[in-house]
């Protein structure tokens, strides 16, 4: 079993529509939890970065932990077609390395 | 553009041939470190560097492997006599050592073609 799982779609939504993407994650040493949106064939850009439960929003995204259940998610307002990309979630501990999700790929259809 | 820079951004080279990347991190950012990605897949931790030192090495390190980072500045990987499943997205990434500071910051990675 993988440390942390992500479904990895493709997830194909109309223009306007609510995005939810999610990730599970077995390790409970797991301190901060990341959201990284990617572009094909272009390196990872940071979206959101939560170091504990509960809610973080930034504009259109929303980022949600619940560490008792070991699930976190993304969620998307008012979808574009800009935001159509790979997503990946990311967890880690003290170190800094991160482990990543298989990454859910988005198409947002005009 | 997040300030960390990789070279070359692609490199295609014949199996057997030993291959270096390199990259240049966030100046101020003493941790540095180095994953690989396939397709379809999420990044894989490789190794990483607080400073010059490398303070952990993945089980995915094979002795082919080496990265070093001399001074604490830009470091290099090298992959010597590669193989068609070195074949992936080099992804560097830098961060800032601090109290609840863990955000990490891509490059745009080097893309790996072994033939």
């Amino acid at each position: 079993q993988k440390e942390v799982e992500q479904d990895p779609g493709p997830l194909s939504v109309p223009e306007g529509a609510i995005v939810s993407l999610n990730c599970t994650y077995s390790n409970s040493a797991f301190q901060y939890f990341m959201w990284y949106r990617q572009y094909s064939r272009k390196g990872p850009e940071l979206l959101m970065y939560t170091y504990s439960s509960g809610n973080k929003e930034d504009g259109r995204f929303t980022a949600q932990v619940d560490k008792s259940s070991k699930y976190i998610s993304l969620f998307i307002r008012d979808s574009q077609p800009s935001d159509s990309a790979t997503y990946l979630c990311a967890m880690g501990e003290d170190t800094g390395k991160l482990i990543f999700g298989q990454g859910t790929t988005l198409q947002v259809k005009p | 553009d997040t300030g960390v820079s990789q070279n070359p951004r692609h490199k295609i080279t014949k199996r057997g041939q030993n291959v270096t990347f390199r990259c240049d991190p966030i100046s101020e950012h003493n941790r540095l470190y180095w994953y690989r990605q396939t397709l379809g897949q999420g990044p894989e931790f490789l190794t990483y560097f607080q400073n010059e030192a490398q303070l952990e090495k993945s089980r995915l390190l094979s002795d082919r492997f080496s990265a070093e980072r001399p001074k604490g500045s830009f470091s290099t990987l090298e992959i010597q006599r590669t193989e068609q499943g070195d074949s992936a997205m080099y992804l560097c990434a830098s961060r800032l050592e601090g109290v609840l500071s863990y955000e990490q910051y891509f490059g745009p990675g080097t893309r790996l073609t072994v033939t």
